[in-house]
């Protein structure tokens, strides 16, 4: 089955400056890339996803590359604020079939004033 | 629409009760999910659901039940609750990959 790995675990980086989480999947199938940004004692909550015939979407500050060669994908925000102060999950799933969505372990960003 | 709806937001169950956590969905997704999540750990799939009376096994099942009997809702069962079994619990349900979760269930097993 699909296995997804996250890197790094935690992340602090100066208000203002971009942030970087990086992920890689196993199932070469895998077509769907969603990233969940979660509060403390909130939901998970989607906040951009890209598909495999797409290398780079963006969405105001953030943005998801993906390189379907080497099965990695990874969330930029630029100009980071306080509010982004969360932690963030990447996640796969393959559209044919269940569509079972297989998380990564988690990034846990903190923004520094 | 009310989106993703579990119930109860909290539980403390004795070592060996059993009991049903609710989900229900508003958005007629045929894709419904539960998951656990323990504290530093990410989300693992207990167990899916891709339409009416199908249900199958996610990474983590053991000591839980499910069935969807409607479109609308996936009940989790937990059998005889253990320690092991205390956790965050959250529903989940998709059209096409965009999973919409529920608020959550904090279960602790005593």
């Amino acid at each position: 089955g699909e296995n997804v790995e996250q890197h790094p675990s935690t992340l602090s980086v100066q208000e203002g400056d971009s942030a970087v989480i990086k992920c890689t999947y196993s199932d070469s199938a895998s077509n769907y890339f969603p990233w969940y940004k979660q509060e403390l004692g909130k939901r998970p909550q989607l906040i951009i996803d890209i598909r495999s015939n797409v290398g780079e979407k963006k969405d105001q500050r953030i943005a998801v590359t993906l390189n379907k060669t080497a099965k990695h994908f990874s969330l930029h925000i630029t100009e980071t604020q306080p509010e982004d102060s969360a932690v963030y999950f990447c996640a796969a799933l393959r559209y044919q079939g269940a569509q079972k969505l297989v998380f990564g372990q988690g990034t846990r960003l903190t923004i520094n004033p | 629409n009310a989106g993703v709806t579990q119930t109860p937001k909290f539980q403390v169950l004795k070592t060996g009760q059993s009991m049903t956590l609710q989900c229900a969905q508003d958005m007629n997704h045929e894709y419904m999910s539960w998951y656990r999540q323990d504290p530093g750990m990410g989300l693992r799939l207990i167990h899916y659901s891709v339409g009416a009376g199908i249900t199958d096994q996610g990474e983590v099942p053991n000591g839980y039940n499910v069935s969807r009997s409607t479109t609308e809702d996936f009940p989790l069962r937990l059998l005889s609750a253990a320690p092991s079994q205390t956790s965050v619990y959250f529903c989940a349900s998709s059209y096409r990959g965009g999973y919409t979760f529920g608020s959550g269930t904090r279960l602790t097993v005593v």
